[in-house]
């Protein structure tokens, strides 16, 4: 399976503020995932990261909060906009290959907002 | 829309004793149905997964699941716990084809292991 990286693994960030969290897979991987993880509960799938091409956010997510891109296969990033408290959370990146195989999570990124 | 219940928050076991974790699914389609641990600061660890034929599946660490579509259900068991497998345990459900990966996690579980 592929092993997923992310940049940072935790930061302390003030509101107002934007804050952007790297994603590298070792392999190449057919699709790309965000997923946000608020204290104490569970993931909540962001949105899919299209090499190329603008994300596909979920509902509640919007462009201009999240953006994300994602240049070739084996990378991606998150931008958290105009950081506010609500916005302190875990966010991973996950990916997986063709269809059927393992779907792999990164470590996370620990973001506090004060 | 597609839903994961975990009914039990936390779980309390014996070192020794064996475990079953609960996870409901509500899908529309055939599901493929994932368990995840995650452990104290780490990212999500995958055990097992399921898309199709047999409904016993074996995973890592002695964890299998059963399949139950009459019940919607996908359980986890162990027949003997470690101290180690102390975490948080995530049931997933997501679709096959062009959009597999997208997946939709349950509130989890937390297993705390006594000696």
């Amino acid at each position: 399976s592929a092993v997923i990286s992310q940049k940072p693994s935790r930061d302390i960030c003030q509101r107002g503020t934007s804050l952007t969290i790297q994603c590298q897979v070792d392999s190449q991987v057919t699709m790309m995932f965000w997923y946000r993880q608020q204290p104490g509960q569970s993931l909540t799938l962001i949105a899919t990261a299209n090499q190329g091409s603008e994300a596909t956010y979920e509902s509640g997510f919007v462009i201009d909060k999240f953006p994300i891109s994602r240049p070739n296969l084996t990378f991606s990033t998150l931008t958290v906009s105009n950081m506010s408290p609500e916005d302190s959370s875990i966010y991973l990146c996950s990916g997986r290959g063709a269809s059927g195989g393992s779907v792999v999570f990164g470590p996370g990124t620990r973001l506090t907002v004060l | 829309a597609q839903s994961v219940t975990q009914p039990d928050i936390h779980i309390t076991v014996s070192e020794g004793a064996s475990l079953e974790l609960r996870c409901n699914y509500s899908y529309g389609a055939t599901p493929y149905l994932f368990w995840y641990v995650q452990s104290p600061g780490q990212g999500l660890q995958l055990l097992l997964k399921y898309f199709s034929g047999d409904t016993l599946v074996q995973g890592i660490k002695g964890f299998e699941a059963e399949f139950k579509r009459s019940q919607s259900s996908f359980n986890l068991r162990k027949p003997s716990v470690h101290w180690s497998d102390a975490a948080e345990y995530f049931c997933a459900v997501g679709p096959g084809g062009t959009s597999y990966g997208k997946l939709t996690f349950g509130q989890g579980t937390i297993l705390t292991v006594h000696p």
